[in-house]
């Protein structure tokens, strides 16, 4: 079974710095979908950012960028310029690909990290 | 706003009880997933639907049982209502074969 570990469970950025939340994750496959979401004190789920683990690059929404290391098994979260909005729980999620790959689709998720963003 | 609806927002109800949470899809999406989030056991998937069938069941109690709908929205079922029930509760759906899923605003529900 795939598992993710989140190894921090609240880390703190001073408003406008950059910083940088680690996830790792364990599976035998090749071929699967790794994502961050984040949850603000509203408790509603939002999706950030996605990663095929078929491609090298590494993904970037505006702020959010990720840095993907297959081998490793790592997929860390970077938040540039941090703003006070970016203050939230955040989840890294695991995809498989293939319903053959235990069977369904479903998301397997970290334990979170509590990010703090002080002004 | 991720066009996933789920209600009600809130549900409070005692021990031994049963309720119904409703979850409305986004439109055009024919997968519909529960999950459970709590303190001690984080977020964890509960079923899969797919168009109207049971496509995976994760760590879902007997006592909690789904069903999705022809208009493709779905209801999860929680009966016997036990002080540990108490959760958020998620509905999220994707096109069949998206690799997204987008979650609605949950349900907070509270068992006394």
């Amino acid at each position: 079974a795939q598992t993710v570990t989140q190894s921090q469970p609240e880390m703190s950025v001073q408003e406008a710095e950059t910083v940088t939340l680690s996830c790792t994750y364990d599976t035998s496959e090749s071929d699967y979908y790794l994502f961050w979401y984040k949850q603000p004190p509203s408790r509603q789920m939002i999706l950030v950012i996605r990663q095929e683990a078929y491609k090298q690059q590494n993904a970037t929404e505006n702020r959010f960028s990720v840095n993907f290391q297959k081998a490793a098994k790592s997929f860390s979260l970077k938040i540039s310029d941090s703003q006070l909005g970016d203050a939230a729980m955040y989840f890294c999620a695991y995809r498989n690909v293939y319903l053959t790959q235990g069977g369904s689709e479903k998301l397997v998720f970290g334990k979170g990290t509590k990010l703090t963003v002080n002004p | 706003d991720s066009g996933v609806t789920q209600t009600p927002k809130h549900l409070i109800t005692a021990t031994g009880q049963r309720v119904t949470l409703r979850c409305s899809p986004r439109s055009g999406d024919l997968s519909v997933y529960w999950y459970q989030q709590s303190l001690d056991q984080g977020l964890q998937f509960l079923i899969q639907y797919y168009n109207g069938e049971e496509r995976a069941k994760g760590n879902i109690l007997e006592r909690f049982s789904a069903q999705q709908f022809p208009d493709l929205h779905s209801e999860l079922n929680l009966s016997s209502l036990e002080l540990g029930d108490s959760a958020l509760y998620f509905c999220a759906s994707s096109v069949s074969d998206s690799r997204e899923q987008y979650f609605g605003p949950g349900t907070r529900l509270t068992v006394t």
